[in-house]
């Protein structure tokens, strides 16, 4: 069974540029989440997914960032102008429906720099 | 504010040795705790999951205690191999499918 497929695995651009990362979860899984890691920390919760609905985006920065998860499969989370804070590892991770706690799945990462 | 604790340095032991790692946390009542490994350049993936009513769990020669009292989690490795070298994660129980990492602690085995 593949596991949760992220693209791209590395990004590099200028700072102001917009960027856009894909993700594709485990065939089945309702749940859908997209963390953010920064370097010698633990992943960040920015948004998560119950099918195509998003119940938490708390932690999303609404000004810069979007995501979306139509018909409930693969997502994109997008960040437009990006800045020089948002350089780290993009994490997206998915678990099946049911009682909480869940294990989660969590893709390779897209590591992003911005210059 | 809640806080989620890992030792920051990392943890060299011996081949053989068990390796135990401690999460501690603050202002949080967790309904449950996971612990998850990560390898360089690679997601978390995840070992074992505790609930608040357990006090032990076990898979192979891992062991996971929880005490809410003391508001810690123990992680341990039994006869610790070189391949078990990878940062551990802690995570909380933060609301429904929600979860609160820690910053992790990085474990070095040596032959």
């Amino acid at each position: 069974e593949a596991g949760v497929v992220q693209s791209p695995r590395y990004k590099i651009i200028e700072k102001k540029q917009p960027v856009a990362f894909w993700c594709n979860p485990i065939s089945g899984h309702n749940t859908l989440y997209w963390y953010r890691q920064n370097l010698g920390q633990g992943p960040e919760l920015l948004i998560r997914y119950e099918n195509e609905e998003a119940v938490d985006d708390s932690q999303l920065p609404k000004d810069r960032f979007s995501a979306e998860r139509l018909k409930g499969v693969d997502s994109t989370l997008k960040i437009q102008p990006a800045e020089l804070g948002d350089s780290a590892v993009y994490l997206c991770a998915s678990s099946a429906a049911g009682t909480s706690g869940n294990e989660q799945f969590f893709g390779p990462g897209t590591r992003l720099t911005v210059l | 504010s809640q806080k989620i604790e890992q030792n920051s340095e990392a943890l060299n032991i011996q081949e053989g040795k068990t390796a135990t790692l401690t999460c501690n946390y603050t202002n949080y009542s967790p309904a449950y705790l996971q612990w998850y490994r990560q390898d360089p350049g690679r997601g978390p993936v995840f070992l074992l999951l505790i609930r608040e009513n357990e006090k032990e769990k076990r898979k192979e020669r891992l062991k996971v205690t929880f005490d809410t009292t003391l508001k810690q989690s123990l992680f341990h490795i039994t006869a610790s191999q070189p391949a078990d070298s990878a940062t551990y994660l802690c995570a909380l129980a933060g609301g429904y499918n929600k979860l609160i990492f820690g910053a992790g602690t990085r474990l070095a085995v040596h032959p």
